[in-house]
């Protein structure tokens, strides 16, 4: 069974400074591992969907990259804004079966 | 291009009563997922359809049911009702497999009381 962790839970950081986050899994059996961000009042919003060891992915200033072999996929915020708190969401689709295995999420608090 | 809907937004329900909740999907999708989340837990899976058929069920009691019609709308049904059932539930939409990404609606806030 996938076992999706993230790490830390929950993170202050300051306006302007850079920051990231882990997600961890057992297993490079799944299909792609996919990062949302879900802001408060608002649905959860995919960022990137990845599927090959050593993928690096860039949205703006977040930007992504999946080590499948060490079990690990890491988030980059660069210049931290407030617009960037919300929860940060990974979650893997394995090859057994039509869903989404979701980690708990790491809440991202920006101080002005 | 329209959203994912979800409906109602807000619900308060009682005890032993059951309740349905809508999900209308980005049009062309055929992937309709449902998720419970409660407080302090993440994202609870609950079942997945496609072109009508459930896919995938999660580990939930059979007071849980869902279809999908052939439009891919999709509605859940909740039998029963326990407090414990109080959540969010969001409902997910996707081209097809689940290496794509998937769109989620505003969800559904159920208080059962």
């Amino acid at each position: 069974i996938l076992n999706v962790e993230q790490s830390p839970q929950s993170l202050h950081v300051q306006e302007g400074d850079s920051t990231n986050f882990t997600c961890s899994f057992p297993s490079s059996n799944f299909y792609a591992l996919h990062w949302y961000r879900w802001e408060t009042a608002k649905s959860p919003e995919a960022l990137f969907v990845m599927t090959l060891n050593g993928d690096e992915k860039k949205k703006g200033r977040i930007s992504a990259t999946l080590n499948t072999k060490e079990g690990y996929s890491y988030l980059y915020i660069k210049g931290s804004q407030p617009e960037d708190s919300a929860t940060y969401l990974c979650a893997l689709s394995p090859y057994s079966n039509y869903q989404l295995i979701w980690g708990a999420g790491t809440k991202l608090i920006i101080k002005p | 291009k329209a959203g994912v809907t979800q409906t109602p937004r807000y619900l308060i329900k009682t005890r032993g009563q059951q309740v349905t909740l809508s999900c209308s999907p980005i049009s062309g999708h055929r992937s309709v997922s449902w998720y419970q989340q409660t407080p302090g837990q993440g994202l609870q899976f609950l079942f997945e359809y496609f072109s009508e058929t459930q896919r995938n069920k999660g580990n939930f009691p059979g007071r849980f049911s869902g279809r999908q019609f052939s439009n891919s709308r999709s509605e859940m049904n909740v039998s029963t009702l326990e407090l414990g059932d109080s959540a969010l539930y969001l409902c997910a939409s996707s081209p097809d497999r689940t290496n794509t990404e998937a769109f989620f609606g505003q969800g559904t806030r159920l208080t059962v009381v």
